[in-house]
C-alpha cells in the first residue's frame, strides 16, 4: 500500500478555507485516495474520495493532479467544529481488502 | 439506516483478564473491520472479517481474535490483557466491494489497570 506524508499540524481561523495537501510518490494506478476525520474520542468519519482531477461534496472538495503524487484537501470556510485530526489514505478499491492504513493525520485546529 | 454500534463503550480491567468487545455493522455491509487506537501508535489495523471468514490479519499477536456471525454481527476478544492494551478499540463496515469507504463505530474505550 502506497504511503503517504501529511503535515503533523494546522492552524486555521473560523471562516477561512483549509487546505491540506498529502503526498504519495508510490501511488499505484489502481488506488484511490480517502481522506477520514476524526474528532477526539470519536471513529473516524468518511469525507471524500477521488481518483484523479477535482471531486466535491457537501463537505469538502479533494484535487488531485494529472501525475496523482499528491492530493489536496479543500474544507471552505471552516467553523470551530472543524478542529479534528483529518487523515490520507491510499488504497485500492478493488482489492477486497478491507484494510486501512492510517498515517499520523494532520491536526487541524480552527480558532476563533 | 443505523450507524455501527459497538458495545460496551467503556471497560475497566485488569492485567491477565481477557475481554469481548461486541460489533453491529451497518445493515447489509458483510465486512467488518477492527482497529486499535492508541497516541502512540496512531490507528492500526487488527483483522477484518467477510462472511464469517477472517479475510485479512494486521501485526498483532495471537492475544487478539475475533469471529463474525452468520448476521455480519462480530467479536474481537484480548485474551492474557496487557497494560498496553489499554486504548479505544474501533469497529468499521463497508460494503462488498467498497472497502475503501469504512463506517466506524463510536469504539469501546478499554483500560487495563
Amino acid at each position: 500500500l502506497a504511503k503517504t506524508t501529511q503535515p503533523i499540524s494546522m492552524d486555521s481561523y473560523e471562516g477561512q478555507e483549509v487546505n491540506i495537501t498529502c503526498s504519495h510518490n508510490n501511488i499505484a494506478t489502481n488506488d484511490y485516495i480517502t481522506w477520514y476525520q476524526q474528532f477526539p474520542s470519536q471513529g473516524p468519519r468518511f469525507i471524500i474520495q477521488g481518483y484523479k482531477t477535482k471531486v466535491t461534496n457537501e463537505v469538502a472538495s479533494l484535487f488531485i493532479p494529472a501525475d496523482r503524487k499528491s492530493s489536496t484537501l479543500s474544507l471552505p470556510r471552516v467553523s470551530l467544529s472543524d478542529t479534528a485530526v483529518y487523515y490520507c489514505l491510499v488504497g485500492d478499491n478493488t482489492g477486497n481488502t478491507g484494510k486501512l492504513i492510517f498515517g499520523q493525520g494532520t491536526t487541524l485546529q480552527v480558532k476563533p | 439506516k443505523a450507524g455501527v454500534t459497538q458495545t460496551p463503550r467503556y471497560l475497566i480491567k485488569t492485567r491477565g483478564q481477557q475481554v469481548t468487545l461486541s460489533c453491529s455493522p451497518i445493515s447489509g455491509h458483510r465486512s467488518v473491520s477492527w482497529y486499535q487506537q492508541t497516541p502512540g501508535q496512531g490507528l492500526q489495523f487488527l483483522f477484518e472479517y467477510f462472511s464469517e471468514t477472517q479475510r485479512n490479519k494486521g501485526n498483532f499477536p495471537g492475544r487478539f481474535s475475533g469471529r463474525q456471525f452468520s448476521n455480519s454481527r462480530s467479536e474481537m476478544n484480548v485474551s492474557t490483557l496487557e497494560l498496553g492494551d489499554s486504548a479505544l478499540y474501533l469497529c468499521a463496515s463497508s460494503d462488498p466491494g467498497d472497502e475503501e469507504t469504512q463506517y466506524f463505530g463510536p469504539g469501546t474505550r478499554l483500560l487495563v489497570l
